[in-house]
């Protein structure tokens, strides 16, 4: 069955900080899609990765990375040095195109304090 | 700009009522979906639709219902049937197939009941 387990429901940090944010999946298929939103206060998701199952390669987009390990089933999302702004809550989703139509689903997501 | 716009952002429902939620793209997007988020969890899928006249029932669809009559719009009917309305709603577009292509959301409605 397709899961998305963010097991960190609170994280607080002081500005800074690296801190990562985990992300673990089950899926049956070899082919789907993993994606990273953050939403802030205002409720509006905001995009910030879209990883296909077949290119594991890590990812660094300015003071945020991503790590997929397939073996372990992970895709987690690093911050570093952290600022207030990075405070949020963050959704991890898994989404397979098959034909009974496509399923995306989203974790509970994980709220990022980061504090001054 | 391009975007997702929804409206209202607060709205209010009394018992037995319908209410219909406005969901419009100017992104030229073929895909656009319905989303329930409640207080502490995910999102989960209400409605999508991939093309003009075409929608799929998602994972919650029951006491709901949409439309799709043009690219653009996607409204979405919260009838009296649902009777656990309260919650933020959330609208996103996507290029291409359904579940494949990143999703662009909108900034919200927030359903309460009175």
């Amino acid at each position: 069955a397709q899961k998305v387990t963010q097991a960190q429901t609170e994280i607080s940090v002081v500005e800074k900080e690296d801190v990562t944010l985990d992300c673990v999946y089950e899926t049956r298929d070899t082919t789907y899609y993993l994606f990273w939103y953050k939403q802030p206060p205002s409720g509006e998701l905001v995009f910030l990765i879209r990883r296909n199952s077949f290119d594991e390669q890590n990812e660094i987009s300015g003071r945020y990375s991503w790590n997929f390990q397939k073996s372990t089933s992970s895709f987690n999302f690093t911050i570093t040095a952290s600022q207030v702004v990075d405070s949020a809550v963050y959704f991890c989703a898994l989404s397979e195109a098959g034909t009974g139509g496509f399923k995306t689903i989203f974790g509970a997501g994980t709220r990022l304090f980061v504090k001054a | 700009d391009g975007g997702i716009t929804q409206s209202p952002k607060y709205l209010f429902r009394k018992e037995g009522q319908n209410v219909t939620l406005s969901c419009e793209q100017n992104l030229n997007h073929d895909a656009m979906y319905w989303y329930r988020q409640d207080p502490g969890q995910g999102l989960r899928l209400i409605y999508y639709s991939q093309i003009v006249n075409d929608f799929q029932k998602g994972d919650i669809a029951e006491g709901y219902s949409v439309s799709r009559e043009k690219k653009e719009s996607f409204p979405l009917t919260v009838t009296s049937a649902q009777k656990n309305p309260t919650a933020f709603y959330l609208c996103a577009s996507s290029t291409g197939l359904a579940g494949v292509e990143t999703q662009y959301f909108g900034p919200g409605t927030r359903l309460l009941v009175l």
